[in-house]
């Protein structure tokens, strides 16, 4: 069982946005700002999206975004574009003895 | 850009030691941590184990001890070691660079490891 809790999957039309959630405890999303986020497509590596809750790695597009809010961490695509399909990871370190966790995933579908 | 390439066999068996390398193309001595990951057949990600230049190693106690990492750095690589493998531990297993506000920013394309009788 996943540490981080992600919804399984959501889904929008071309140009909208979407928002996935990832829910944690204060042991790791609520007590540090050492969240990310991953893009994974199928048969591939994953790759940061966001780190640091809301920084963009250079060479990603502004249409993601993040924030942080208590334990939950949230993902935003705005202006959902067909190739944003794949799974998100989202990640944190903890403080626990497995520093690190990622949620369970969450299977974007561009309707 | 750096670039990480896993190495190591796809088919073991039961009670066998898995033994993956991960070749790091350049910025190996710099200060960093570098890490395993490794994720099911159709199921999410698993933080394995880090190790910094110098050696120094920290592990998911879920793994219950059967892990053991290390690093070569004049060839550039940091390695990892499973032991007591069971069908479980089947996965694609992907090393990764932990970089800025710990995030795995840098990562291998992954190898498939099946463990079967």
């Amino acid at each position: 069982q996943s540490a981080l809790t992600q919804p399984a999957s959501v889904s929008g039309s071309p140009g909208q946005s979407i928002t996935i959630s990832c829910t944690g405890a204060s042991s790791d999303i609520g007590g540090y700002d050492f969240v990310s986020w991953y893009q994974q497509f199928p048969g591939e590596a994953p790759r940061v999206v966001i780190y640091n809750v809301s920084k963009r790695p250079l060479g990603v597009s502004n249409r993601f975004s993040g924030s942080k809010s208590g334990n939950t961490a949230s993902l935003t695509i705005s202006g959902l574009q067909a190739e944003d399909e794949g799974d998100y990871y989202c990640s944190s370190f903890t403080s626990t003895s497995t520093l690190y966790v990622f949620g369970s995933g969450t299977k974007v579908t561009v309707l | 850009q750096v670039q990480l390439q896993e190495s190591g066999p796809g088919l073991l068996k039961p009670s066998e030691t898995l033994s993956l390398t991960c070749t790091v193309s350049s910025d190996f001595t710099n200060n960093y941590y570098w890490s395993w990951v490794r994720q099911p057949a159709g199921k999410g990600l698993e933080w394995l184990g880090r190790i910094y230049n110098s050696g120094n190693t920290n592990y998911n106690p879920s793994l219950k001890g059967r892990i053991t990492m290390s690093v070569d750095t004049p060839n550039n690589q940091f390695s990892l070691k499973l032991r007591f493998l069971t069908a479980a531990d089947s996965a694609v297993y992907f090393c990764a660079r932990i970089g800025l506000a710990d995030a795995f920013d840098v990562w291998g394309q992954g190898t498939m490891v099946t463990v079967s009788s």
